[in-house]
């Protein structure tokens, strides 16, 4: 059974359209992360919340922004989407922020034409 | 600053073969070793870690083989198969911040 839900699996936008990105968990885990992996490189945090203490990381650019209405969801925002957001992009939970063991869902495949 | 070195960039393994990815840190204060698989189209998945109190793990036909002195963990995979295909991270976390510091990624091919 899926722990931690990616939606949708691909997602095409254009230049400049906002786009909205969800993922869900159903272990009640109380971290969740969003990262964006491009092609052939290592993932790269964006932000992280405990709980529903947001934070940002540093580089993040500001076009990039989250949501978390409750702990099972989280939502990750793009305002204005630049041929170079195109990445995937992992959600992932841990069971608290002492937890070292994270668990990634399956992803979402953004593509900005 | 690069705080994490992995290598190999790719490797080839005959089925059968054993496949080793080493990874060097320059962090100190890192204090949890994991290993992540990352199949194509999926996210990362622990795959095995190691404390450093200990200077080696294995859990079936993998193990992690940990140098504290040379600051260095490696990942051998044991009669390395097919389905080993996969790209390999490694990912220290530090105790303050409790992050994954990504290592570059190993893609490793084993053939058939």
């Amino acid at each position: 059974d899926a722990m931690v839900i990616q939606n949708p699996r691909y997602q095409v936008t254009q230049f400049g359209k906002p786009v909205t990105l969800s993922c869900s968990q159903t272990l009640n885990h109380n971290v969740m992360y969003w990262y964006q992996q491009k092609s052939s490189q290592a993932p790269k945090l964006l932000f992280h919340y405990y709980d529903k203490d947001f934070n940002n990381e540093a580089d993040t650019p500001d076009n990039f922004q989250s949501r978390r209405p409750n702990t099972s969801f989280c939502f990750l925002d793009i305002r204005s989407p630049g041929l170079g957001d195109a990445a995937m992009y992992l959600c992932a939970t841990s069971r608290t922020a002492r937890d070292e063991k994270l668990f990634f869902g399956s992803g979402t495949q953004l593509s900005v034409l | 600053q690069q705080q994490v070195k992995q290598s190999p960039q790719s490797l080839i393994v005959q089925k059968g073969g054993i496949s080793i990815i080493n990874c060097a840190y320059e962090n100190t204060a890192f204090d949890y070793f994991p290993w992540y698989q990352q199949f194509p189209g999926k996210g990362p998945a622990l795959l095995i870690a190691i404390r450093p109190d200990v200077s080696e793990k294995k859990e079936g036909r993998f193990t992690i083989s940990f140098n504290k002195s040379a600051k260095q963990f490696s990942l051998h995979i044991m009669d390395s198969q097919p389905g080993d295909s996969a790209t390999y991270f490694c990912a220290p976390l530090s105790g303050s911040a409790r992050q994954l510091t990504f290592g570059s990624g190993t893609q490793l091919t084993v053939l058939p």
